[in-house]
């Protein structure tokens, strides 16, 4: 199978609160999961990508956790700022990206 | 600015039209990309090219037409569009086409087909 499921569609968050994108793939060759950040108006751009041989990865406020039994990975924003709210999708690929539906995020101030 | 620019920022057009997309990129990378985002779907692979070469067709129909003239440009020539054909047309590029290669994408053509 070759999808990427993500949830929630859509996630409203207080400003200074914890933002948790949640995806979930079958593809057991997929090796490589980035997220990308797309603003209104703008094309996606890479925001942070982990492999699966290792369980986190911190970047920032931003930080992927993995689960590669679960085969399942996460983005968590910490300190959410309103400057953070965009939508934002994430992919695994094994040979060519796999994106998942997208979560629009709004932080309230 | 991106590094890859889309031209035009928007098009109406009817079914019966002709009208291309364009991307250019000054990054110097060697692979590019057309995806199509709808609203609420994942962002969906239409073509790729590298080093101007297509080695990825992902099943889309003959009204979509890429062109690929040199490794900075890329086009996507629309004929006899339907409705749901309707969307958000991004280019992208990578250094290489490889799974760890970042993408970077324009802006998008937002395409209405009237």
């Amino acid at each position: 199978q070759q999808q990427v499921k993500q949830s929630p569609q859509s996630l409203i968050v207080q400003k200074g609160g914890i933002s948790i994108i949640n995806c979930a793939y079958e593809n057991t060759a997929f090796d490589y999961f980035p997220w990308y950040q797309q603003f209104p108006g703008k094309g996606p751009a890479l925001l942070i990508a982990i492999r699966p041989d290792v369980s986190e990865k911190k970047e920032g406020r931003f930080t992927i956790s993995f689960n590669k039994s679960a085969k399942q990975f996460s983005l968590h924003i910490m300190d959410s700022q309103p400057g953070d709210s965009a939508t934002y999708f994430c992919a695994g690929g094994g040979g060519k990206l796999i994106f998942g539906q997208g979560t629009e995020l709004s932080v309230k101030p | 600015e991106t590094g890859v620019t889309q031209t035009p920022r928007h098009l109406v057009m009817g079914m019966t039209n002709k009208k291309s997309l364009k991307c250019e990129q000054h990054l110097g990378h060697n692979a590019m990309y057309w995806y199509k985002q709808s609203a609420k779907k994942p962002l969906e692979l239409m073509f790729v090219y590298n080093f101007k070469e297509q080695t990825e067709n992902n099943s889309v129909p003959s009204r979509f037409s890429p062109e690929c003239p040199n490794s900075s440009h890329l086009f996507l020539h629309l004929h006899t569009l339907q409705p749901e054909d309707s969307a958000l047309y991004l280019c992208a590029s990578s250094p290489l086409q490889v799974k760890s290669s970042p993408l970077h994408f324009g802006n998008g053509t937002r395409l209405t087909v009237t």
